[in-house]
């Protein structure tokens, strides 16, 4: 099957860099996802990784080593409206597109 | 930007009685999927759906729960006898052809059963 786990919560300033870190565990890997969400909305996608690296949008950047099973998200220039819950995501083994999701990391950005 | 639609915004029902959740997805994608939500919990799997059939299911989605496509747009989950435990917000989102794309998620019905 597969497992994700990633911090609960973290707490950055306006501004700041905060990096969201998540490990998973799963029996065939196609990439690793991140998706926001804020209060009640919908899950929305940040970024999918499926090579070793790192994949810039803008102010948010995604990691991956596969060899450590291992991914995160980074926030560069954090702004009040980046709070949010971020879940990073992997697709199942079966050929169904089926994303399975951390349980989410609450990130509150504080004046 | 074509967007996901789902109707309606809330549901509050009773306990025992059935619910239909309803969803537009965009166009031309062809996989579609229903996800839940408790409260303060993480997105959960319910079922994906791909040309007019189920094509995988988690364990919630037993006996109480089906999913249609009655025409072209429209995508729909019914819970036939509601517990407590329903209660949750349900994602409906899809997807393009390629299994590894992104899924675009709805805003989301939120059911209470009381």
């Amino acid at each position: 099957g597969q497992s994700l786990e990633q911090p609960s919560e973290v707490t950055a300033v306006e501004g700041a860099i905060v990096q969201i870190n998540c490990t998973y565990q799963t029996s065939g890997f196609y990439g690793l996802s991140w998706y926001q969400q804020h209060d009640g909305g919908a899950p929305t996608f940040l970024s999918y990784n499926a090579l070793d690296g790192l994949e810039e949008t803008g102010r948010f950047s995604s990691f991956l080593s596969r060899s450590d099973s291992y991914g995160y998200l980074l926030l560069q220039e954090l702004q009040m409206k980046d709070s949010a819950s971020y879940f990073c995501a992997v697709f199942g083994s079966g050929n169904t597109g089926k994303l399975i999701f951390g349980q989410g990391t609450t990130l509150q950005v504080k004046p | 930007e074509p967007e996901v639609t789902q109707t309606p915004s809330h549901q509050v029902t009773q306990m025992g009685q059935e619910v239909i959740l309803r969803c537009v997805p965009i166009s031309n994608h062809l996989y579609f999927y229903w996800y839940r939500q408790i409260l303060g919990q993480k997105v959960e799997f319910l079922v994906s759906f791909y040309n007019n059939e189920i094509s995988e299911k988690s364990e919630i989605f037993d006996d109480q729960f089906s999913v249609e496509r009655p025409d072209g747009s429209n995508f729909t989950l019914k819970i036939r006898s509601t517990k407590l435990e329903d209660s949750a917000m349900y994602f409906c989102a899809s997807s393009e052809e390629d299994r590894v794309s992104p899924l675009h998620f709805g805003n989301g019905t939120r059911l209470t059963v009381t």
